[in-house]
C-alpha cells in the first residue's frame, strides 16, 4: 500500500524561474494538502483541493498555485521564486475533507533558491 | 499571537525520564487536536490524536483542556529513539476543510 509519494526529493533553481512539485495521494486518499516547512519551523499550510478544485487557501502569494488531476495527483506551482522559497514542501493526503481526518505526509521536496 | 503556541525546547533528559510538552491555541472553534513526531530532515508523521477525554498509547499519554485551549503530551521512561521534533496541531474546521495548524515544534533530546 503506497504511501504519499512526492517528487522530485531535491531541487535547486535561481531568483525568477518557475518550479513544479508532484505529489501522489496515499491510496484511498482523495483529499490532498500543501505546506512549506522553513527550517526550524513547522509546516505552514499553502492550500487543499478536493475534487480538483482549491478549496481553501492559506496565507500564500499568488505566485503558489496548485492543480489536482482526475486520480488525485496533485500539483504545487510557483512563480518568480524568491530566495525566502526555499523550504520543505509537504504534501499531505486525507479522505475527504473532514476535520478529524488524520493527514499523511509524504517525504517532501526540498526546494533551494540561488 | 500565534494560533498555535509550544514550549520553545529544546528538552535534554536522560533516558528512562518522564517528559511533558504544551501547547497553547488561539482559536476557540478549533475542533481536533493531533501530536505529530518529525525526525530530522524527514516528514512528519502522526503520533496520535488527542480526545477531550485523554488517552493513552502505550507510554503517550495526550490531554486536552477545551475551556484553558491547553493540549499535553506526556512521555513516560523515554527512550533513544524518541529524539525527535513533537509537533502540535489543530484543525480550525470551518465548513468542508480540513486545514492543520502546526506548531514551531519542541525538540527533545534524550540522552544515554
Amino acid at each position: 500500500d503506497a504511501g504519499v509519494t512526492q517528487s522530485p526529493t531535491h531541487l535547486i533553481k535561481t531568483r525568477g524561474q518557475q518550479v513544479t512539485l508532484r505529489c501522489s495521494p496515499k491510496s484511498g486518499h482523495d483529499t490532498v494538502s500543501w505546506y512549506q516547512q522553513a527550517l526550524g519551523q513547522g509546516p505552514q499550510f499553502i492550500f487543499q483541493y478536493y475534487e480538483e478544485e482549491e478549496r481553501q487557501r492559506g496565507n500564500f502569494p499568488d505566485r503558489f498555485s496548485g492543480h489536482q488531476f482526475p486520480n488525485y495527483s496533485s500539483e504545487l506551482n510557483v512563480n518568480a521564486l524568491l530566495l525566502g522559497d526555499s523550504a520543505l514542501y509537504l504534501c499531505a493526503s486525507s479522505s475527504g475533507t473532514g476535520g478529524n481526518q488524520p493527514q499523511h505526509f509524504g517525504d517532501g521536496t526540498r526546494l533551494s533558491i540561488l | 499571537r500565534k494560533e498555535v503556541e509550544q514550549d520553545p525546547g529544546p528538552f535534554n533528559v536522560p533516558e528512562g525520564a518522564t517528559v511533558a510538552f504544551n501547547c497553547t491555541y488561539s482559536n476557540s472553534a478549533s475542533q481536533s487536536f493531533f501530536w505529530y513526531r518529525q525526525d530530522c530532515r524527514k516528514e512528519p508523521k502522526l503520533l496520535m490524536s488527542v480526545y477531550s477525554s485523554g488517552n493513552e498509547d502505550g507510554r503517550f499519554t495526550a490531554q486536552l483542556n477545551r475551556a484553558s485551549q491547553y493540549i499535553s503530551l506526556l512521555i513516560r521512561d523515554s527512550k533513544l529513539s524518541d529524539s525527535a521534533t513533537y509537533l502540535c496541531v489543530v484543525n480550525f474546521y470551518g465548513g468542508a476543510t480540513n486545514k492543520l495548524i502546526f506548531g514551531t515544534g519542541t525538540l527533545l533530546a534524550v540522552q544515554p
